[in-house]
């Protein structure tokens, strides 16, 4: 069973700081997505990454996939706190199309 | 295309009885998933169709649940005999045709049923 792994699974930060989060397997996956989701919606795709080493930006997030697509991480520069939520990482299984979710990581930026 | 729709967006019903949800995905995707997310987990995976074939179902989906998508648009998803642990949201997705050896570029999903058994 492919799984993944999110850590930190909470972070606090100021206003103007910088953080990652970081997304982890044993197994590779074929594609990888980045979400965020707000309480009481359904999760917003963000990314798909699908190279081994592959940096994509989005405005001050950074996503990068692992050489190995085996893990991918996510940087934030400069929070807002509009970049509140919940994000969660997703894998495409390999051999298959269904996609599996890790459990997230909850950010709250605060003013 | 308003992108997917879900009906209704909250439910409370009593122990034993029995709830359908609906979910219209994107009218140009072949493709749609269910999923269950519970407090502070992610999605878990139910089922997945491609145009009318079911042709995916997670061993978390018991005899109790059931899912169509009979014309290859909209689906339901139907649980029998309401149990306290069935209590969660409900998320549909759908995503477009994949072509050979094209990868799963993500979904997009609706806004959700939040199930409250009592």
């Amino acid at each position: 069973t492919q799984l993944l792994e999110q850590s930190p699974q909470f972070l606090s930060i100021q206003e103007g700081e910088n953080l990652t989060v970081y997304c982890n397997s044993s197994s590779v996956f074929s594609s990888l997505q980045w979400y965020r989701q707000e309480p009481g919606e359904g999760p917003v795709l963000l990314v798909t990454v699908v190279t081994g080493g592959e940096v994509k930006k989005l405005k001050r997030l950074t996503f990068q996939f692992g050489d190995a697509r085996k893990d991918s991480s996510l940087h934030i520069t400069a929070a807002q706190t509009g970049d509140t939520g919940l994000y969660l990482c997703a894998g495409g299984e390999t051999g298959g199309f269904k996609t599996i979710f890790g459990a997230g990581t909850r950010l709250f930026v605060k003013a | 295309d308003t992108g997917v729709s879900q009906d209704p967006r909250h439910k409370i019903t009593k122990r034993g009885q029995n709830v359908t949800f609906r979910c219209d995905p994107i009218s140009e995707h072949n493709r749609l998933y269910w999923y269950r997310q519970t407090l502070g987990q992610g999605p878990e995976f139910l089922t997945y169709f491609q145009n009318e074939a079911q042709l995916e179902k997670s061993r978390l989906l018991s005899d109790r649940f059931s899912a169509e998508r009979p014309k290859g648009s909209f689906s339901t998803l139907e649980i029998q005999r309401t149990e306290q642990g069935d209590s969660a949201m409900y998320l549909c997705a759908s995503s477009p045709p994949i072509k050979t050896k094209q990868f799963n570029y993500g979904y997009t999903f609706g806004s959700g049923t939040r199930l409250t058994v009592v």
